[in-house]
């Protein structure tokens, strides 16, 4: 599976914009990336996914390089709620499994 | 979005006893749905993907005689840890993609299994 590296943590202020980085250098043609998020003892939670061009959704937006080898999950306004572990992955297209990394464990302060 | 539940939330049990876990996808059909197990202060592991109508493909590692994974509908995965032990405690997960391409995987809210 292509690997993805994270920031172990990061921490926002609440209201602030956050932005959560993703590398992922070695990242196939075929390959989605998608970010989910998991809330203390929940299942995860689909966040968004893109390709090649970036992508906004009511949750986030995400920003892909050019080159695909990075990427950047941006909530605009982070709220105590947005407190969570949040993973990048690799898939491709179909009817496949997420691998998990270790993610990033992002914090909010009031 | 889709919904994905699961049952029991959580359970505690015996050593020695087995524990039989249902995966639901509530408005839709998913003809795959994968399993994670999940120990504290770490990432989801993924242990098996369950195939409606036939067998169940395990990870490495992974015993498919101690967890076993019966995809009877569309609708309804089950994990059975059979003779659980304290070492099986974990939050169990599943999730079942959908969406186009199956873009979108959604999962359930886990199942706490705490064996005594």
């Amino acid at each position: 599976d292509a690997k993805t590296t994270q920031p172990n943590s990061m921490e926002s202020n609440e209201e602030e914009p956050v932005h959560l980085p993703c590398n992922h250098s070695t990242i196939s043609g075929t390959d989605y990336i998608h970010w989910y998020r998991q809330l203390p003892s929940q299942g995860p939670e689909y966040v968004i996914h893109g390709l090649t061009s970036n992508v906004n959704n009511r949750m986030a937006s995400l920003a892909i390089a050019e080159d695909r080898k990075s990427s950047t999950l941006i909530l605009h306004r982070a709220t105590l709620r947005d407190a969570a572990v949040y993973y990048c992955i690799l898939r491709p297209q179909g009817n496949t499994p997420l691998v998990f990394g270790k993610g990033t464990r992002l914090s909010v302060i009031a | 979005g889709a919904v994905v539940s699961q049952h029991p939330s959580w359970v505690i049990c015996k050593s020695g006893t087995s524990v039989k876990i249902e995966c639901r996808s509530l408005d839709f059909q998913a003809t795959t749905m994968f399993w994670y197990r999940q120990f504290p202060k770490q990432s989801l592991m993924l242990m098996a993907t369950s195939n409606e109508g036939s067998k169940a493909t395990y990870e490495q590692g992974v015993e498919k005689d101690k967890f076993l994974i019966n995809h009877a509908s569309l609708t309804l995965s089950t994990l059975t840890v059979t003779s659980a032990h304290p070492e099986d405690s974990s939050f169990y997960i599943c999730s079942a993609p959908t969406g186009v391409s199956y873009n979108e995987q959604f999962f359930g809210p886990g199942t706490r299994l705490t064996v005594l």
